[in-house]
């Protein structure tokens, strides 16, 4: 175990939904990061948060926007869907110095 | 732009072979990571190299890093089955990880 909390686990909606995804970081640690996993693919960084403020962003799509709040956790909001959003959404979180641990993923169905 | 490149992608071995992934990356930087993933599942941290020259083993796998060469290795002895996985690679920069495509790597028995 990680200790790294994602939910909800699965999610199927529909092309041009909203969704929100969440994450909980690992006690102590002020680093999350959102990643995108298509089928068979590699890691797309999305963005990365420190404290609460936005400290790195990678290929996020307007659509998609995530905050981090004062106690840490952290969400990822999906709007607009499309059908090539179906993913394996990934969190992770680190303290200084330390390697990324990644939460279980929320799987993404958009029909 | 740091860019990260295993090779190679796609590895399918018997059982009791050894085998090497390599993850070369075009910038410096002083941290490299080494992950594994089961398929569908989430990214499990394997080892962290600091420093050039650094070596770490764990079973059957063991991780050199060569800061000079901009090279790491992921060296598998004697492969089994439960090593089946996708391997990948990632360097720091700038408070960032920039990750490698990934090693998809079948042992057959």
């Amino acid at each position: 175990d990680s200790g790294v909390t994602q939910t909800p686990k699965h999610l199927i909606t529909a092309t041009g939904q909203r969704v929100t995804l969440r994450c909980s970081p690992r006690s102590g640690d002020l680093s999350v990061y959102w990643y995108q996993q298509s089928l068979d693919q590699g890691l797309q960084f999305l963005i990365q948060y420190y404290n609460g403020e936005e400290r790195a962003k990678g290929n996020i799509l307007e659509r998609f926007s995530a905050q981090q709040f004062p106690d840490l956790h952290s969400e990822l909001n999906l709007s607009s869907l499309e059908l090539g959003d179906s993913a394996l959404y990934f969190c992770a979180s680190s303290g200084s110095s330390s390697p990324l641990h990644f939460g279980n993923g929320t799987r993404l169905t958009v029909t | 732009e740091l860019k990260v490149e295993q090779n190679p992608l796609f590895l399918s071995m018997q059982e009791g072979k050894n085998y090497t992934i390599y993850c070369n990356y075009s910038t410096t930087s002083d941290r490299l990571y080494w992950y594994r993933q089961d398929p569908g599942k989430s990214l499990e941290s394997l080892f962290v190299l600091l420093s050039n020259g650094a070596v770490k083993q764990e079973g059957r796998l063991m991780a050199s890093l060569d800061t000079k060469a901009r090279l790491s290795t992921l060296h598998i002895t004697a492969a089994v089955h439960d090593l089946s996985a996708t391997y990948f690679c990632a360097v720091d920069s700038n408070y960032q990880l920039i990750w490698g495509a990934g090693t998809k790597l079948i042992i057959k028995p």
